[in-house]
């Protein structure tokens, strides 16, 4: 089955550093993967998606993702940490058509002034 | 233009009670999938609803069941709470033909078994 692995559960960062969340991926084909972020009490908010085309792709809040079909990796990085930052990202990825979205276990990114 | 929204926000049941949570998709979209958090945990697919069917499930038992409605918004139901349900409820809605887009979700629904 198609899952998503996150590594580091918490990932803490200075204000102003660089954010780099790691998610790979397991599958035979191309699949489709996403970034969510969560603030707390709230649901969860898509930052990025790939699909196809270009493999860097551009998101919300200065987020961007590089899917690496070589390494089967799909990190999530922003080059200066804000404060605002401060939540829980979420890889996720759908296999195909209709099968659903599988969300990794998560990473808490802190940001520490 | 509404995103998902979903209701009630929190919910306080017994041990042994049923619960109904409800959910109204994004405008344009037609189908609804649940999802549960448990705390500290990534979202688990329960299931998903489309043309009023139950298209896919995961790994749950048959006390979690749900329903769509013609308007597409859904209802997910829980017989026999135990305590383990406790954890945020999350709808999600995405267009059929397209769901590789990913899913929009609600903001959830807290549900506490006490």
């Amino acid at each position: 089955a198609q899952s998503v692995t996150q590594l580091g559960s918490h990932v803490s960062v200075s204000e102003g550093a660089l954010v780099l969340l790691r998610c790979n991926y397991s599958s035979s084909v191309p699949p489709y993967l996403f970034w969510y972020v969560q603030y707390p009490n709230q649901g969860l908010q898509l930052l990025l998606k790939y699909t196809t085309g270009a493999t860097l792709v551009k998101g919300i809040n200065g987020f961007e993702a590089e899917f690496k079909k070589s390494e089967t990796s799909f990190h999530l990085t922003k080059p200066s940490a804000h404060m605002s930052d401060a939540a829980e990202y979420f890889c996720a990825v759908i296999n195909s058509g209709n099968t659903p979205l599988v969300f990794g276990k998560g990473t808490r990114l802190s940001v520490i002034a | 233009d509404a995103g998902v929204t979903q209701s009630p926000t929190h919910l306080i049941k017994t041990r042994g009670q049923q619960v109904t949570l409800r959910c109204s998709p994004k405008s344009g979209h037609d189908t609804v999938s649940w999802y549960q958090q448990a705390l500290g945990q990534g979202p688990q697919f329960i299931f998903q609803y489309y043309e009023e069917e139950e298209r896919q499930r995961g790994n749950f038992p048959d006390r979690f069941s749900g329903h769509q409605f013609p308007n597409y918004s859904s209802e997910l139901n829980v017989n026999a709470l135990l305590l383990g349900d406790s954890a945020l409820y999350l709808c999600a809605s995405s267009l059929y033909t397209t769901g590789t887009d990913g899913y929009t979700f609600g903001s959830g629904t807290r549900l506490t078994v006490v």
